[in-house]
């Protein structure tokens, strides 16, 4: 069965104290790799996607990395507005294009 | 801003009654999907529609059925509802041209079925 498990399920950090948030995944044939942001009440806020292992991307205070069996979300001196839950999705070969299976998130709290 | 715009933002429906969630791509995005996103949990898959057409469907039950448009927006209708489909009902679109593979996602609608 296609699983995405992240951890850990709540993070605080200080502000400036950089973290990492890792997504694991067991699926047959993996297309994309996707993170997003949610606010509370918001719709997920798309971040990034990785295809191939190996591959890094970056935004601001945030980089993704994927490996065969995971991904990483880097958070380098995060600051309050970081505050947010970070999910991690999969998208899969051979299903529905806008189907995403999800994990249920990390709760990330960034205190000043 | 994403420029996919959903509504009503929330509603409180009674339990047996049916409802309607609307949903408008952003512009040129040709697939439309909806995921439920229960409290503490990651969005589900419920179908999602390209060319009018459903064309893939997760583990919903048929009262969770769904229409689109000839200019890509898309309903999402519930038939006899429970109290357990109480959540964030969300909209994503992909598919226009310079987009790639991303998947754009609305602010939702909550429901709430009492």
């Amino acid at each position: 069965e296609d699983q995405v498990t992240q951890s850990p399920e709540a993070l605080r950090l200080q502000e400036g104290e950089s973290s990492s948030l890792n997504c694991s995944y067991t699926v047959s044939g993996l297309r994309g790799l996707f993170w997003y942001r949610q606010d509370p009440g918001k719709g997920p806020e798309f971040l990034f996607t990785l295809y191939s292992a190996g591959e890094e991307k970056e935004k601001e205070r945030l980089k993704a990395t994927l490996t065969k069996k995971e991904s990483f979300l880097h958070i380098t001196a995060p600051k309050p507005e970081d505050s947010a839950t970070y999910l991690c999705a999969v998208q899969l070969y051979g299903g529905a294009t806008n189907k995403l299976i999800f994990g249920t998130g990390t709760l990330l709290a960034v205190q000043p | 801003e994403t420029g996919v715009t959903q509504s009503p933002t929330h509603l409180i429906k009674t339990r047996g009654q049916q409802v309607t969630l609307r949903c408008s791509s952003q512009s040129g995005h040709n697939t439309v999907s909806w995921y439920q996103q229960a409290l503490g949990q990651g969005p589900q898959f419920i179908f999602q529609y390209y060319r009018e057409e459903e064309n893939g469907r997760g583990n919903f039950p048929p009262r969770f059925s769904g229409l689109q448009f000839p200019n890509y927006s898309s309903e999402l209708n519930v038939n006899a509802l429970e109290l357990d489909d109480s959540a964030l009902y969300l909209c994503a679109s992909s598919g226009g041209i310079g987009s790639g593979n991303t998947i754009y996602f609305g602010e939702g609608s909550w429901l709430t079925v009492v």
